[in-house]
């Protein structure tokens, strides 16, 4: 596709529900963020993956957090029995690679409101 | 662990003033730097970035940033700011030494310009 896209652009539930959150990043990128835009908390890096290598899960803040990629393209974020403090911007970004010509391509993210 | 500090949460500015947002990170090795810009409204996208080379490095609109290694700063500037440069701000640090590969973003400087 022309940019990364994201679905939903908003989601609302209710706490203690679980939800997926879709990235479809640019073709061809091999390298896949997704980060948490909090008022004040600028973003907060949550997972990373970056072609066939282990992901690097080191931002994910609770084991109710999880994110697969598949064939190396779509990636989903789920989080388990969401709480309030999950609410949040969570973004998707792509790049071509993660060496000298790195540049992050945004999506438009999803607003998640747990209530 | 990596961090990234911004200085500054909030700026006000009058058109044609001068501008310089401070970035500093954790420690050092080889980083690569970046600026990342969120107009209201837009993705964020970038900006500038220095991976190596001359430490003042120039980027759109009119920005610069100067990374001083001693110091562990990549501050961004602009000597005379208009209206249209009214955004929030991110400084972001890739560190690719000892296997720490993902991009970590500053909490954001919202800029905000007057007529």
């Amino acid at each position: 596709g022309a940019g990364v896209s994201q679905s939903p652009s908003n989601k609302v539930t209710e706490k203690g529900k679980d939800v997926e959150l879709r990235c479809d990043p640019i073709s061809g990128h091999t390298a896949l963020y997704w980060y948490r835009q909090s008022l004040g908390q600028g973003l907060e890096f949550l997972i990373y993956f970056q072609g066939n290598s282990a992901p690097d899960k080191s931002g994910l803040p609770s084991d109710r957090f999880s994110a697969e990629r598949t064939g190396g393209s779509v990636s989903t974020l789920t989080i388990q029995r969401t709480q309030q403090e999950d609410s949040a911007v969570y973004l998707c970004a792509s790049s071509l690679e993660g060496g000298a010509n790195e540049k992050l391509f945004f999506g438009s993210g999803t607003q998640l409101s747990v209530l | 662990a990596q961090s990234v500090s911004q200085h500054n949460h909030h700026v006000i500015l009058s058109e044609a003033a001068s501008l310089e947002l401070g970035c500093n990170y954790s420690y050092g090795g080889t980083v690569n730097l970046f600026w990342y810009v969120q107009y209201p409204g837009q993705h964020l996208q970038l900006l500038l970035k220095y991976f190596s080379g001359d430490p003042l490095v120039k980027g759109i609109k009119g920005f610069e940033a100067e990374f001083i290694k001693s110091k562990f700063s990549f501050n961004l500037r602009k000597p005379s700011v208009q209206w249209s440069d009214t955004a929030e701000y991110f400084c972001a640090v890739k560190w690719v030494s000892g296997g720490y590969n993902k991009l970590i973003f500053g909490a954001g400087t919202r800029l905000a310009v007057h007529p």
